[in-house]
């Protein structure tokens, strides 16, 4: 199975601070990596797909970039609604598999 | 409005069974490959298992391969999971996941199983 690590599993920031996580595929899989949002209680989000692109509705200070076996989930501006735990999932091959997860936190 | 909603979660003894259920309504399921995706509590997410819009394919996860059973009704809008020989480890959120292509969107809301004594 390919495994998928993310780093930092958490970090503290402020509001309208620039954040960077990073996603690591044991193997190479292409651009076949999505990112979710999930906060407390709720289901995941869906923000990027295809490694880089946005899906519809999400803010533009989203963005992800990478292939093969380093990819880069980056908020621009960190807003309040942002904080939440982040994860990336590959798709290149069964079984999917989850990174695990980064957490953000008001700092 | 796109939904998926899951249902069928409850409290239920190591050894037991529980049916969990997904209904599709504001889209096209017949369409849409499915998946099972759970979260134990204070926990990442775990892929359990995929099915194909016309149920030809199937896979799962291995520490639920030969106990959970996956299937869908399209004519009824519908995905299950079967889970049998049940575990404290297969305590969790269990979401159902649409895919067109490669990302799960929509997602249920999630349905509690606890296996205890």
């Amino acid at each position: 199975a390919i495994q998928l690590t993310q780093s930092p599993s958490s970090l503290s920031a402020s509001v309208r601070d620039r954040v960077t996580i990073t996603c690591r595929a044991s193997q190479g899989i292409s651009s076949a990596l999505a990112w979710y949002q999930q906060k407390p209680g709720k289901a995941p989000k869906l923000l990027i797909y295809d490694a880089s692109r946005l899906d519809s509705g999400v803010p533009s200070r989203f963005s992800g970039s990478g292939s093969g076996t380093e990819f880069t989930l980056t908020i621009s501006s960190l807003q309040p609604e942002d904080f939440a735990t982040y994860y990336c999932q590959q798709f290149n091959s069964y079984p999917l598999t989850f990174g695990g997860g980064t957490k953000v936190e008001i700092k | 409005e796109v939904q998926l909603v899951d249902s069928g979660g409850g409290l239920v003894q190591p050894g037991g069974s529980l049916r969990l259920s997904c209904a599709a309504s504001g889209f096209t399921f017949s369409s849409y490959e499915m998946n099972w995706v759970r979260q134990a509590p204070g926990k990442g997410l775990e892929w359990v298992s995929y099915i194909s819009s016309s149920g030809s394919t199937i896979y799962y996860a291995d520490s639920v391969k030969g106990r959970f059973t996956i299937s869908r009704d399209n004519a009824k809008n519908s995905l299950y999971l079967q889970m049998n020989s049940l575990r404290a480890e297969d305590t969790a959120v269990y979401y159902c996941a649409g895919q067109l292509f490669d990302w799960f969107d929509p997602w249920g809301q999630g349905a509690l199983v606890t296996v205890s004594s």
